[in-house]
């Protein structure tokens, strides 16, 4: 079965320190990935898109995919306390069945503390 | 607003009655996704259509639910018979292509069966 898999947390980290979430993925097929950022109750918004192997930023966040090692990450440099939320590493498998959907894992509570 | 819409943003129903969830994607999108999120439990992929075409439903229930997009008017997700167990958030996201590309989402309807 195709798997994203994250730890679920919380991972706490300081306000302006640097937050590192991580994901792992099974299909070595994926073509795309994709962090997402869910605040409680509300739906997910896009942060940050990746494709290929190596890092890409914008703004405060990069994002790192390392397909020989089925792994992307999120770092988050300069963290706020508006940056609390749940993190959702989301990756399109290359084949089979929900290949045209987004396959997610169940996301990383991140905490910043003040 | 030239985002995803999804209305109702809140539905309440009986078992047994009918639920209709509708969404709109965002302007010059024509791929649309349907997502479930059961509560504590990730977001997991339903079905994905193109105007008055389903090109992958292997996420979906086989019974009770069902999904169109028509020419006209937005994609609507259909629960008959709705149980206890269908209470969940339901998204919508809409991409500009399909598969790979970057999916936005809608605010999502909370169905809660009572």
């Amino acid at each position: 079965q195709k798997e994203v898999e994250q730890n679920s947390g919380p991972l706490s980290v300081p306000e302006g320190a640097i937050a590192s979430l991580n994901c792992t993925y099974s299909d070595r097929g994926s073509q795309s990935f994709f962090w997402y950022r869910q605040y409680s109750g509300k739906s997910p918004e896009l942060i940050m898109s990746i494709y290929s192997n190596g890092d890409k930023e914008d703004g405060r966040f990069t994002a790192q995919l390392n397909k020989a090692s089925q792994y992307v990450s999120l770092l988050i440099r300069d963290s706020q306390p508006s940056d609390s939320a749940t993190y959702l590493c989301a990756v399109n498998m290359g084949s089979g069945g929900g290949a045209d959907g987004l396959t997610f894992g169940k996301g990383t509570h991140l905490i910043i503390q003040p | 607003n030239a985002g995803v819409m999804q209305n109702p943003r809140h539905l309440v129903r009986r078992r047994g009655q009918e639920a209709r969830l509708r969404c709109s994607p965002m302007k010059g999108h024509s791929h649309v996704y349907w997502y479930r999120q059961l509560p504590e439990e990730g977001l997991k992929f339903m079905v994905y259509l193109q105007k008055e075409n389903i090109i992958d439903e292997s996420g979906m229930p086989k019974e009770r639910f069902s999904a169109e997009f028509p020419k006209e008017g937005p994609s609507i997700l259909r629960i008959q018979q709705v149980v206890r167990g269908d209470s969940a958030a339901y998204f919508c996201a809409s991409s500009f292509q399909g598969r790979a590309d970057t999916q936005y989402f809608g605010p999502g309807t909370r169905l809660t069966v009572l």
